[in-house]
């Protein structure tokens, strides 16, 4: 079965900028999104298409995907991006699946 | 706009079954797919299930293969998961999301608990 790999956890300062990966086999080749889960809250869709934002989301968030590897960057984290972080993709072998989760810290 | 409302959580004991629901307010509900994805407490999110605008096209997780079944009513603009020999493993938060295809998974439902005592 396919998986995608997120580092459990990273810690940023405010106004600073936090990288959080996503590793899978030729993940470039496949459409990857992007969820962001606030405590208690339902997710919500943050990239799709790799790198498009939805309407209302801050342009501090911006992703890319090549290769192994698709990476959100939070540009001037702010204490409301503390959140959980998860990657998603469909694929044939496993249909839809989602990333292990990154807990991102801002403080 | 659309929201989803999910119902149907609870409390129940392992091997029985359970049935949840997810009523879309808002247009076009039988123009696209749906998903269901679970969370069990303090866990990741686990993708479990998919179904077609139309109805066709059921997928489902290795983890609930066999034991969940999807279906939908578009006349009723609802959603609905069933769920089979419950297992302590299957206690999670469970929503149902919108997909938009390449666009993600759009829209998300505020979630029900479902919780397998053994």
């Amino acid at each position: 079965s396919y998986e995608l790999t997120q580092p459990p956890s990273l810690s940023v300062s405010p106004g600073q900028t936090a990288t959080i990966t996503c590793s899978g086999d030729r993940l470039g080749s496949h459409y990857v999104s992007w969820y962001q889960q606030r405590p208690g809250q339902s997710p919500r869709l943050l990239i799709y298409q790799d790198s498009k934002r939805p309407s209302g989301i801050p342009v501090r968030f911006s992703a890319s995907n090549s290769g192994n590897t698709a990476t959100l960057t939070i540009n001037g984290a702010q204490t409301t991006d503390e959140a959980d972080y998860y990657c998603h993709l469909w694929h044939s072998s496993t249909a839809y699946v989602f990333g292990s989760g990154t807990k991102v810290t801002v403080l | 706009q659309v929201q989803l409302v999910e119902s149907g959580g609870g409390v129940v004991q392992s091997g029985t079954s359970l049935r949840l629901s997810c009523t879309a307010s808002g247009p076009n509900f039988k123009s696209y797919g749906m998903h269901w994805v679970r969370q069990a407490p303090g866990k990741g999110l686990e993708w479990v299930g998919f179904i077609g605008y139309d109805g066709s096209g059921e997928n489902l997780g290795d983890s609930v293969k066999g034991r969940f079944s999807i279906s939908r009513d578009n006349s009723k603009n609802t959603l609905n998961l069933q769920m089979k020999t419950l297992r302590p493993e299957d206690t999670a938060v469970y929503y149902c999301a919108k997909w938009g295809g390449n666009d993600g998974v759009d829209i998300w439902g505020q979630g029900t608990m479902v919780t397998v005592s053994s």
